[in-house]
């Protein structure tokens, strides 16, 4: 079975230019999740799908970042415009629907912000 | 008081140690809890789901306190290759809270 797909799995940008990020999930796997860990921390959620719809975007800087899952696929991450402090490692994750489901991660992408 | 709290570290143990984690939640509704594992520049990956009754897996044992709100990893007879960050997971709602980590180093 396939993996959570990621790309790019690196990128380094100056502050105030934009960015996206690309995730393909688990075939079948309704939710999908995209993550912020910062260096020395645990992941932070930003924003959670279920199918095409958002569960949770509580925690997303809506004045900077931004997602889609148009089709309750494959999900962008945008960032417009970047800032120092953005500078992270982009997880996302996918799972079946439900709390007691594992989360499986991709491998990330690590955000550098010049 | 965060969400979900954990050991600082980090542990620094000799192989063949045993070592205890400890995690603290902050929300009483939580149903879920879960161990992951994070290696250096790597992705988290699931260690073990943690049950009420607690649960073993091999050299590894978690235990849920409701009562007290945490949750505890103990690793027996630890090998060099247990070196790694361990995240506590808790799902609050919908959505699951990972705690900050805490790192493992495992010496020869």
């Amino acid at each position: 079975e396939a993996g959570v797909a990621q790309s790019p799995r690196y990128k380094i940008i100056e502050k105030r230019q934009s960015v996206a990020f690309w995730c393909n999930p688990i075939s079948g796997h309704a939710t999908l999740y995209w993550y912020q860990q910062i260096l020395g921390q645990g992941p932070k959620l930003l924003i959670q799908f279920q199918n095409n719809g958002v569960v949770d975007d509580s925690q997303l800087p809506k004045d900077r970042f931004s997602a889609e899952r148009l089709k309750g696929v494959d999900s962008t991450l945008k960032i417009q415009p970047a800032k120092l402090e953005d500078s992270a490692v982009y997880l996302c994750a996918s799972s079946q629907w439900g709390a007691t489901y594992e989360q499986y991660f991709g491998p990330g992408t690590r955000l550098t912000v010049t | 008081r965060k969400e979900v709290e954990q050991d600082p570290g980090p542990f620094n143990v000799p192989e063949g140690a045993t070592v205890a984690f400890n995690c603290t939640y902050s929300n009483s509704a939580s149903q879920s809890f879960f161990w992951y594992r994070q290696d250096c520049r790597k992705e988290p990956k699931l260690l073990m789901s943690v049950y009420s009754s607690g649960n073993e897996d091999g050299r590894f044992t978690a235990q849920l306190n409701r009562a007290s709100q945490y949750i505890s990893l103990l690793i027996r007879d630890s090998k060099l290759s247990d070196s790694a960050t361990y995240l506590c997971v808790v799902n609050i709602g919908q959505n699951f809270v990972f705690g900050p980590g805490t790192r493992l180093s495992v010496l020869p």
